[in-house]
């Protein structure tokens, strides 16, 4: 059983198109981080969210963390071929042991 | 500045074997995770090393097991190999700050692909 629920698991749109993917729990979490992860390497992170409703920016993706800190948002703009990749939301619970989604597995076409 | 570096990075076992696996944090980290993805999936956490000692652990047997060093590298160990160990096992390092650790970022390294046959 995954403590964190990705949705969706696939998603495969056009160059330009926004997308937004989510990640949802019912534990509560000190921070959530978002990783992108290409095939044969590991995790890049992208950022982390900590205080409840807070929204940050890197560029064309906004990510949001949840008012009570057990969900996410991931949101892309104008979508573009080198955004495809693995999508990884994580939780984190005592001090810095961290809990993954399943992923969501993006191609953007071009 | 060299980040995670795990070796090897392909590895081929048979069912019943034993398995050591090397990662090198990034300079200046002071904590190693260990992940195993399955093909698919997110990453699990294994256990975490800190201070030359296992700090946590996730649901897995005693099957898997491991080690700090004082230079911070550390050596994921598997016996008693099952088809099911077959993963991308992944290290990951990061700087312990006591009880504001959650935000601190894990580096990974890219992993090394484990095959049980």
């Amino acid at each position: 059983t995954q403590l964190l629920e990705q949705s969706p698991q696939f998603l495969s749109i056009q160059e330009g198109e926004n997308l937004t993917v989510y990640c949802n729990s019912s534990s509560v979490f000190s921070s959530l981080q978002w990783y992108r992860q290409e095939p044969g390497e590991g995790p890049v992170l992208l950022v982390t969210v900590v205080t409840g409703g807070e929204v940050k920016k890197l560029k064309r993706l906004t990510f949001q963390f949840g008012d009570a800190r057990k969900d996410s948002s991931l949101h892309i703009t104008a979508a573009q071929p080198g955004d495809t990749g693995l999508y990884l939301c994580a939780g984190a619970v005592n001090f810095n042991k961290f809990y993954f989604g399943s992923g969501t597995k993006l191609n953007v076409k071009p | 500045d060299a980040g995670v570096t795990q070796s090897p990075t392909h590895l081929i076992k048979t069912r019943g074997q034993q398995v050591t696996l090397r990662c090198s944090p990034k300079s200046g980290h002071d904590t190693v995770s260990w992940y195993q993805q399955a093909l698919g999936q997110g990453p699990q956490f294994i256990f975490q090393y800190y201070e030359e000692e296992e700090r946590q652990r996730g649901n897995f047997p005693d099957r898997f097991s491991g080690h700090q060093f004082p230079n911070y590298s550390s050596e994921l160990n598997v016996n008693a190999l099952l088809l099911g160990d077959s993963a991308l096992y992944l290290c990951a390092s990061s700087l312990f700050t006591g009880q504001s650790s959650y935000n601190s970022p894990l580096h990974f390294g890219n992993g090394t692909r484990l095959t049980v046959t």
